[in-house]
């Protein structure tokens, strides 16, 4: 079937380290591929996006490459800071599915100052 | 620009009882989809509703049932609550026909089960 993995946490990082949230997928067809984020009691927001393979998604300094030959979507980011201390999902969505969004299980970040 | 709005914010209910969540989708949104999310779980699509009609349904029982209004509002019903309802439900929205593979979630519904 179709699901999404993606790296168990916490992650606790220090102010400015570099971030890799790691995701796999396993998909029947041509996925589109999401992060989402939930900060503390807030509800989920889009962070990012890619739709075909190759593509790059980008925004706030996260960046994510959509890899066919690996099947993963791993979420990067140069400089973390406290304010991206939330939970990040990763997920998919296949066009036969009508936008149906198949979610990982998340991974909480914690950023030390 | 109102994003997706639902209501209540938290609801506590006993083992037996029923629930009715309610969500208004973004403006210009047709498209509306419901999820629980366990605690530190991701969340689970339970179904989506576009044209007042349930199209897809994911692996939920028939205690949770919905409906879509002509303004495209919808509600979220479930009977007999068990403990393990409890959860975060979300809804969200796309745009017409379900067109366009990005979901705006909105700030969901907290709801305990004792």
């Amino acid at each position: 079937g179709n699901s999404v993995t993606q790296m168990e946490g916490p992650v606790t990082l220090s102010e400015e380290a570099f971030l890799t949230i790691n995701c796999t997928y396993t998909a029947t067809g041509y996925p589109s591929l999401f992060w989402y984020v939930q900060y503390p009691g807030e509800g989920l927001q889009l962070l990012l996006k890619a739709t075909k393979a190759d593509d790059k998604g980008s925004n706030k300094g996260f960046e994510a490459t959509y890899r066919k030959e690996t099947t993963s979507f791993h979420l990067e980011k140069g400089s973390v800071q406290v304010s991206d201390s939330a939970v990040y999902f990763c997920a998919l969505t296949l066009y036969s599915s009508a936008s149906k969004i198949i979610f990982g299980s998340g991974t909480r970040l914690s950023i030390r100052p | 620009d109102a994003g997706v709005t639902q209501s209540p914010t938290h609801l506590i209910k006993t083992r037996g009882q029923q629930v009715t969540l309610r969500c208004s989708p973004k403006s210009g949104h047709d498209t509306v989809s419901w999820y629980q999310q366990a605690l530190g779980q991701g969340p689970q699509f339970i179904f989506q509703y576009y044209e007042e009609e349930e199209r897809q349904r994911g692996n939920f029982p028939d205690r949770f049932s919905g409906h879509q209004f002509p303004n495209y509002s919808s509600e979220l019903n479930v009977n007999a609550l068990w403990l393990g309802d409890s959860a975060l439900y979300l809804c969200a929205s796309s745009l017409p026909g379900g067109r366009s593979d990005t979901q705006y979630f909105g700030p969901g519904t907290r709801l305990t089960v004792l």
